[in-house]
Order: C-alpha cells, then sequence, then structure tokens
C-alpha cells in the first residue's frame, strides 16, 4: 500500500532521502506519515510524526515532508547511528486501518 | 510507560497463537488505541489489528477472520489471539501504544509512540 526504495546510502556527513508513496486513500486522502527506526534486535522508535514533527530526543538532523500522495524523510550530516531500517505509516481509509510501508535499509558508508 | 509481550515461543501449525500485552506505568482504560504489529524475518513490519479504550477494535483486512484482540482492565493488559497459524506467522510480535497526534483523534491521526521489545513466535511441528 506504501511503497518505500528497498535501500539508499550516504557517506558520514551527507544528506540522504527516504520516500514513501502512496495513494487517495492513505496519504493522499490526507492522512497523516509517521517514520520509524528500526535496528536489529530492537524496538522500532519514532523518529517523525505528523508529517514534519520530530519527538524529543530526535535530532533536528530529521526532516519530514508531504505532498499529495508521497511523503519523504530527509536526514542531514549521516551518521553511524542513522543505520537501519526506517518504515513510513500512514492509515488507509479503503483497508479501516493503519498500514506501514515495506521499509527502506539505510546504510552509511 | 513500558510495554512487555509474553506468550509461548513455539507454536504448532493449526492451533492459536496467544500473546499478552502488559502495561505499567498509564491505565489501559485513560486513553489511546492498543496494538499489534508483527514483523516476519526478513521482511517488513504488518500491523495486526488494534482495541480502543473503549474496546472497539480494528483489524487487518487480510488477518481478520483470524484475529481477536482484547483487554482485560482488571490486569491492565491487552492480548493477541490468532487462530489456524501456519509458518507464514512466524515472526517478531511486538505490542504498542497508538498515540493521538492531533486532529480530533480520529483513527488516521494515531502512531505508535511506544513499542514493546518484541516477541519471536515460531510457528512450526
Amino acid at each position: 500500500v506504501l511503497t518505500q526504495p528497498p535501500s539508499v546510502s550516504g557517506a558520514p556527513g551527507q544528506r540522504v532521502t527516504i520516500t514513501c508513496t502512496g495513494s487517495s486513500s492513505n496519504i493522499g486522502a490526507p492522512y497523516d506519515v509517521y517514520w520509524y527506526h528500526v535496528l536489529p534486535g530492537t524496538a522500532p522508535k519514532v523518529v517523525m510524526y505528523a508529517n514534519t514533527n520530530r519527538p524529543s530526543g530526535v535530532p533536528d538532523r530529521f526532516s519530514g515532508s508531504k505532498s499529495d500522495t508521497s511523503a519523504s524523510l530527509a536526514i542531514t550530516g549521516l551518521q553511524a547511528e542513522d543505520e537501519g531500517d526506517y518504515y513510513c505509516q500512514s492509515y488507509d481509509s479503503s483497508l479501516s486501518g493503519w498500514v506501514f510501508g515495506g521499509g527502506t535499509k539505510l546504510t552509511v558508508l | 510507560v513500558q510495554l512487555q509481550e509474553s506468550g509461548p515461543e513455539l507454536v504448532k501449525p493449526s492451533e492459536t497463537l496467544s500473546l499478552t500485552c502488559a502495561v505499567s506505568g498509564y491505565s489501559i482504560t485513560s486513553g489511546f488505541y492498543w496494538g499489534w504489529i508483527r514483523q516476519p524475518p526478513g521482511k517488513g513490519l504488518e500491523w495486526i489489528g488494534s482495541i480502543h479504550h473503549n474496546g472497539n477494535t480494528y483489524y487487518s483486512s487480510s488477518l481478520r477472520s483470524r484475529v481477536t484482540i482484547s483487554v482485560d482492565t482488571s490486569r491492565n493488559q491487552f492480548s493477541l489471539r490468532l487462530s489456524s497459524v501456519t509458518a507464514a506467522d512466524t515472526a517478531v510480535y511486538y505490542c504498542a501504544r497508538q498515540e493521538c497526534s492531533g486532529g480530533g483523534c480520529y483513527p488516521q491521526y494515531y502512531y505508535m509512540d511506544v513499542w514493546g521489545k518484541g516477541t519471536t513466535v515460531t510457528v512450526s511441528s
């Protein structure tokens, strides 16, 4: 339902963007988008809520945006600790439930 | 707020998977949705279902026929039952609190703000 690129990568200090493409029944409805960071063996952690809002403790290197049926998570000044899997999430009116993207693996080179 | 999943690590095919999520630091009846999410090996996150503090439930369309989520207010916990399991149900199962981010707190404004550590369930004979 939500489509993400399988992987992105960047060198330390660089900027990367992870996209999340949906449809008129979710992101384009318009419903808000949320982003989670998952490290192996650990619980997911929300890094962006309601499209553009950072929870306390998340560095301002993280930013979110949304337009029409897509959303993006941008990370500037890449650090090794940013590695892991990132998932977008929204609500879908056709499915009457919450949906996740397929996940994007971020590698810091 | 802390959430802790518990339940059998191994379930036989065709049987029912049962997990419980104990909530501490917050009364489950005070608000929010409470949800279950899973991650099969090598795959992404999949929302299973959620229960509102008033008892209303939402289930994934792909799992609706097999899923039941309930709340035990006396123990401040909520539970997941998934029937007729197969190997495809092998996954790490997470419970999570779903917080409202605004907008009148309709379902579309909820997200998973607090997660349990997850529990691995394997379906095998």
